[in-house]
C-alpha cells in the first residue's frame, strides 16, 4: 500500500499570514497514464470533507486561488497565501493513483 | 445541483449486517463512479470502496474485502453498502462521494451516515 505522510500534523497560523502542509508519498503517484492523482480535501469541524486540488495543483470548481497545490513524483505541497478563520480545520491529502486509495494523517490548521 | 443523501447508519451489534444507501440526484448518476469513505470518530478518513459508473468495475479496502459489498442501482439513482460480519473497528461515520470526468477522485461528498458496533 503507498503510505501518504503530512507534515506537520498540526499548524498554529496567524489570520493574514501563509500556511503550507507538505505530503509525501511512499512511492511515486504517477499512474501509466501519465496522471498524477494527488488531491487535498479540507474537512471544516463537523463537515464532510471537501475537495480543494485534484491532481496536484488543479483547483476544484468555488475554491478560492488562495489555495495552490504543487509538487511531483512523491513530495507534495498545498499552500494558503492567507489564511482566513474559514480556513480552520483538518487537511488531507490523498492519492487515487493505485489501489488501495489512501490518506495522509490529516493536519489540523489552527488560528494563533 | 449535486445532492448524495446517505440513509441506514446506526447501532448494531457486533457480528450482524447492515445496508447502507446513497440517494443522488441533480446529476446523471450512470455516468458517474461512486465511492465510499469512512471517518472512525475522532480519526481520519479511510477509503472503503470505488464501484465504476456501470458496476462493472468493484474495488475494497483489505480491511473490508470480503465482508463489505458495494452494489448501484443505476434505474434508482442510489449507491448502496452491504456491511456483513461488523466489528467495532467499523465504527465510523460512512461517506458516499462522487467521481467527475477529468478529477480522478472523490469530488462531491454527502453528509455521512454514522455506524456503531456495539454489544
Amino acid at each position: 500500500d503507498i503510505v501518504m505522510t503530512q507534515t506537520p500534523l498540526s499548524s498554529p497560523v496567524t489570520l493574514g499570514q501563509p500556511a503550507s502542509i507538505s505530503c509525501r508519498s511512499s512511492q511515486s503517484l504517477v499512474h501509466s497514464d501519465g496522471n498524477t492523482y494527488l488531491s487535498w480535501l479540507q474537512q471544516r469541524p463537523g463537515q464532510p470533507p471537501r475537495l480543494l486540488i485534484y491532481k496536484i495543483s488543479n483547483r476544484f470548481s468555488g475554491v478560492p486561488d488562495r489555495f495552490s497545490g504543487s509538487g511531483a513524483g512523491t513530495d507534495f505541497t498545498l499552500k494558503i497565501s492567507r489564511v482566513e478563520a474559514d480556513d480552520v480545520g483538518v487537511y488531507y491529502c490523498m492519492q487515487t493513483t493505485q489501489f488501495p486509495y489512501t490518506f495522509g494523517q490529516g493536519t489540523k490548521l489552527e488560528i494563533k | 445541483q449535486v445532492q448524495l443523501v446517505e440513509s441506514g447508519g446506526g447501532v448494531v451489534q457486533p457480528g450482524r449486517s447492515l445496508r447502507l444507501s446513497c440517494a443522488a440526484s441533480g446529476f446523471t448518476f450512470s455516468d458517474h463512479g461512486m465511492y465510499w469513505v469512512r471517518q472512525a470518530p475522532g480519526k481520519g478518513l479511510e477509503w472503503v470502496t470505488l464501484i465504476w459508473y456501470d458496476g462493472s468495475n468493484k474495488y475494497y479496502a483489505d480491511s473490508v474485502k470480503g465482508r463489505f459489498t458495494v452494489s448501484r442501482d443505476n434505474a434508482k439513482n442510489t449507491l448502496y453498502l452491504q456491511m456483513n460480519s461488523l466489528t467495532a473497528e467499523d465504527t465510523a461515520v460512512y461517506y458516499c462521494a462522487r467521481s467527475r470526468g477529468g478529477v480522478g477522485t472523490t469530488a462531491d461528498w454527502g453528509q455521512g451516515t454514522l455506524v456503531t458496533v456495539s454489544s
